[in-house]
């Protein structure tokens, strides 16, 4: 397809296992994101990739969330331990190039229920 | 610390009126301001955005204009039609980072009725 695509739509796993979201970019964009939107909140920044390398991953709340990009296309983000708050919608977004003038596309989330 | 805050939860006008949404935000870095779109179960889709070198932008219906000094912009959309009706979302980006990475208020409900 053209547009950002993500996987799985909806993911519902119990308290303390591990999960992996999926993020297919648009062909041929360098610029990565992954975002977080809880219930009636914006999208939260989580994690910028230029390319493979991570390039700004201050938005990560803390060290059970890892996200990898090894071909510079697909990114996988990891949830080791998932605790029942880190249910949410979970937004990727991509760009032609992280510089300005760039329109970042969403894909349409992960929605992730801890139980 | 929000940021970037847009106060009224929801808004509702009737079609072909005028739709003002509202945003504020407090971290003077910011040099360059978007609004989203969001409709159920998509993700959020660009609508317009300006630099803060410019005081206001227009696109179509839609026009953003932006008050450095109150650190204030707002959304008009003229006239509002039935398809408007979504979440919207105001963001900003920090001068030096990368324009993907957005600080995002909490979103304004726009009903537009028939």
């Amino acid at each position: 397809g053209a547009g950002v695509s993500q996987t799985p739509s909806n993911k519902v796993t119990e308290k303390g296992k591990y999960v992996e979201l999926r993020c297919d970019p648009i062909s041929g964009h360098t610029a990565l994101y992954w975002y977080r939107q809880s219930l009636g909140q914006g999208p939260e920044f989580l994690i910028y990739f230029q390319g493979t390398g991570a390039a700004d991953d201050s938005g990560l709340p803390n060290d059970r969330f890892f996200a990898v990009r090894p071909e510079g296309s697909v990114s996988t983000l990891k949830i080791q331990r998932t605790e029942r708050g880190d249910s949410a919608v979970y937004l990727c977004a991509s760009s032609r190039t992280g510089g300005p003038n760039t329109e970042a596309f969403f894909g349409q989330g992960t929605r992730l229920t801890v139980v | 610390d929000q940021q970037v805050k847009q106060n009224s939860p929801s808004l509702s006008v009737q079609e072909g009126r005028i739709s003002i949404l509202n945003c504020d935000y407090t971290n003077s870095m910011f040099d360059y301001f978007l609004w989203y779109k969001k409709y159920p179960a998509e993700g959020p889709t660009f609508l317009i955005s300006i630099s803060s070198i410019k005081d206001k932008n227009e696109d179509g219906r839609f026009t953003v204009f932006l008050n450095k000094s109150a650190k204030h912009l707002s959304l008009h959309i003229v006239p509002s039609q039935p398809g408007d009706s979504a979440v919207y979302f105001c963001a900003a980006n920090a001068g030096g980072t990368s324009y993907g990475k957005l600080t995002f208020g909490q979103g304004t409900i726009l009903t537009v009725h028939p």
